[in-house]
């Protein structure tokens, strides 16, 4: 069965560090992965997508996925934060069917 | 393109009433997902639609809600009678269905049953 782990709660980072999103995941066949945020009051927005080739993913807003097959891992990272960053973040794995992590909040401090 | 539209944004009901919400996809898109995210929680689907069939509904606790979609486009999320526990953000998404296709969310409904 397919599953999708987002090991952190909240993660907090300052203005204009990187930062990093982490997600690990679990599939039978070959990972179709997503990101997507939601802000306050509104549904999900995909940000990136990791379907195969390159590891290193580019998506919406600055963003970049990086696909570690070894690891089953697809962390979501960004090289200098933004406080309009802050929302909440979920990855999700298709296999069958799309499974979505529990979600990060991100909190970028000003 | 218009986004997927939500109706009502909000409901307030007492347990045991029923409620339905209404889901309006991007216009062309097969697919059609209803998920359940409950407050601090990813998102669980609880059924998704191709065109007007039902590919997956286990989730869906069939003693209490049901759902149709007419005609291959619009949706009805429906829930009778409803439980303390349903409530919930209801998100209705879209896709073209293949397993490329992100999926386009909704704003949602946010339900209190009290």
């Amino acid at each position: 069965a397919q599953s999708v782990a987002q090991p952190e709660d909240q993660v907090n980072v300052a203005e204009g560090n990187p930062l990093t999103v982490k997600c690990t995941y679990s599939v039978s066949g070959n990972p179709y992965l997503f990101w997507y945020v939601q802000y306050p009051n509104r549904g999900l927005q995909f940000l990136l997508k990791y379907i195969t080739g390159d590891n290193l993913v580019k998506g919406s807003y600055g963003f970049e996925a990086e696909f570690n097959k070894s690891q089953t891992s697809f962390h979501l990272k960004k090289p200098s934060a933004l406080v309009s960053d802050s929302a909440l973040y979920f990855c999700a794995v298709r296999d069958d069917k799309i499974i979505f992590g529990k979600g990060t909040r991100l909190h970028i401090l000003p | 393109e218009a986004g997927v539209a939500q109706s009502p944004r909000y409901k307030i009901i007492e347990k045991r009433q029923s409620v339905a919400f209404w889901c309006n996809p991007i216009s062309g898109h097969a697919t059609l997902y209803w998920y359940q995210q409950i407050l601090g929680q990813g998102p669980k689907l609880l059924i998704q639609f191709q065109n007007n069939g039902v590919v997956d509904d286990s989730q869906l606790p069939k003693d209490r809600f049901s759902a149709e979609r007419l005609k291959g486009v619009d949706s009805t999320l429906k829930i009778q009678p409803a439980k303390l526990e349903d409530s919930a953000v209801y998100l209705c998404a879209s896709s073209w269905g293949d397993q490329n296709s992100p999926l386009h969310f909704g704003n949602g409904t946010r339900l209190t049953v009290t």
